[in-house]
């Protein structure tokens, strides 16, 4: 089973900077099996990328997935105030499917 | 417009079972996987169980196998799981979510407290 670690814990910024979030995989990952999540406080999670670097429907081009191997990353460009909220990556795999443990992206 | 609507959660005690349901609409739901996944209060996000687009295949996390079973009726477009042995650990809010690219739709979470 893949374990994913994220970091950081919490991420502080302002609005209008830049938000890098970093999931490190125990193993390599295929690029079809990565994803991230966008989960707001009472609310369900919403896909915002698959598949590496894919953006979900709706997502604003601001949001952008990168990486390979064990190494992957959400970056935030121009962050908008509705773009703070708790950040998931999960890894899909012979029918398993494993998540982060989150970062939180917070207003600073 | 895709909806999943899950119902089924409250409160039970500890070796208690409880049946949650997830009613889809908008899409055809019998041509998709769907999963199970759980979120303890504060906690984060954790996968349960999926089960392939005709309920022939299915498969659990560790933590529950033996103890819940997902189902599925497609005339009635809804996705089940049965929980039974519940323990405090099982104590979460239970989403359901399709398996499209990813899980790519989820509904709204449906909650469940296991205590005494």
């Amino acid at each position: 089973e893949i374990v994913l670690t994220q970091s950081p814990g919490t991420l502080s910024l302002s609005p209008g900077e830049r938000a890098t979030l970093s999931c490190r995989a125990s193993q390599s990952v295929g690029s079809s099996y990565l994803a991230w999540y966008q989960q707001k406080a009472g609310q369900a999670p919403r896909l915002v990328i698959y598949g590496v670097s894919s953006r979900a429907t709706g997502i604003p081009d601001r949001f952008s997935g990168s990486g390979s191997g064990t190494d992957l990353n959400l970056t935030i460009n121009r962050l908008e105030p509705e773009d703070f909220a708790v950040y998931y990556c999960q890894h899909y795999g012979s029918s398993l499917v494993t998540f982060g443990q989150g970062t939180k992206l917070a207003i600073k | 417009e895709v909806q999943l609507v899950e119902s089924g959660g409250g409160l039970v005690q500890p070796g208690g079972s409880l049946r949650l349901s997830c009613a889809a609409s908008g899409f055809t739901f019998s041509s998709y996987w769907m999963h199970w996944v759980r979120q303890a209060p504060g906690e984060g996000l954790v996968w349960v169980s999926r089960i392939d687009s005709d309920g022939g295949s299915t498969i659990y996390a560790d933590s529950v196998k033996g103890r819940f079973i997902i189902s599925r009726d497609n005339a009635k477009n809804t996705l089940y799981l049965q929980m039974d042995s519940l323990r405090a650990a099982d104590t979460a809010v239970y989403y359901c979510a399709r398996d499209g690219t990813h899980l790519d739709y989820w509904g709204q979470g449906t909650l469940v407290t296991v205590s005494s």
